[in-house]
């Protein structure tokens, strides 16, 4: 089955400098990769995603980067600012198949210095 | 609009008590529904998910058990809990052959 692995599992950046999380999936077959961001006490929300046949997604202050041959794609946060803190998940699936289930990574806290 | 439902939020039971934990979904039908514990400082584990009614994937071979009942209803169940079923355990949902998952507000759960 998949597996995800990410890292780093703390991220400490002072405050207008770029954070970058990565993350490695090992099922092939998987075509779609979002990020999570699970703000303290609150429920893991949607930020940004990414599908197999896109090598790069910016959304203003976040992108996402996909290598599918390395299985391998990462989050990419510029100008980091106070509310950025919180913990990150990428996570993997094959949405339009029957086997539905959307593994996550171990989760990244990510603390921004001012 | 559609709405997912967690509850208990908070819950503190003794070691050996049963467990049922019930997630409920409005304004969507025959939604992909998930269990994932988080522990303290952990990652989101996938303990189960359904894709219809009394449809069942184990993920991690536990202590707990999930079930469908109905199309709009997920709960997860113990017998007998352990210290170790401590943690932070969330619901969520998404459209069926859909990308986006939602998660409820999660229950913090203390085993003693």
């Amino acid at each position: 089955g998949e597996n995800v692995e990410q890292h780093p599992s703390t991220l400490s950046v002072q405050e207008g400098d770029s954070a970058v999380i990565k993350c490695t999936y090992s099922d092939s077959a998987s075509n779609y990769f979002p990020w999570y961001k699970q703000e303290l006490g609150k429920r893991p929300q949607l930020i940004i995603d990414i599908r197999s046949n896109v090598g790069e997604k910016k959304d203003q202050r976040i992108a996402v980067t996909l290598n599918k041959t390395a299985k391998h794609f990462s989050l990419h946060i510029t100008e980091t600012q106070p509310e950025d803190s919180a913990v990150y998940f990428c996570a993997a699936s094959k949405p339009h198949s029957s086997a539905s289930k959307i593994i996550f990574g171990s989760g990244t806290r990510l603390s921004i210095r001012p | 609009s559609q709405t997912i439902h967690q509850w208990p939020a908070t819950l503190v039971q003794p070691v050996g008590s049963p467990l049922s934990l019930e997630c409920t979904v409005e304004g969507t039908s025959n939604p992909n529904l998930y269990w994932y514990r988080q522990a303290a400082g952990r990652g989101l584990q996938l303990l189960f998910y359904s894709v219809g009614i009394g449809q069942i994937s184990s993920e991690v071979p536990q202590n707990l058990s999930a079930s469908r009942p109905q199309d709009r209803q997920f709960i997860l169940s113990s017998k007998k809990l352990l210290l170790s079923d401590s943690g932070f355990y969330l619901c969520a949902w998404k459209r069926e052959f859909a990308s986006e998952l939602f998660f409820g507000s999660g229950t913090q759960l203390s085993v003693l």
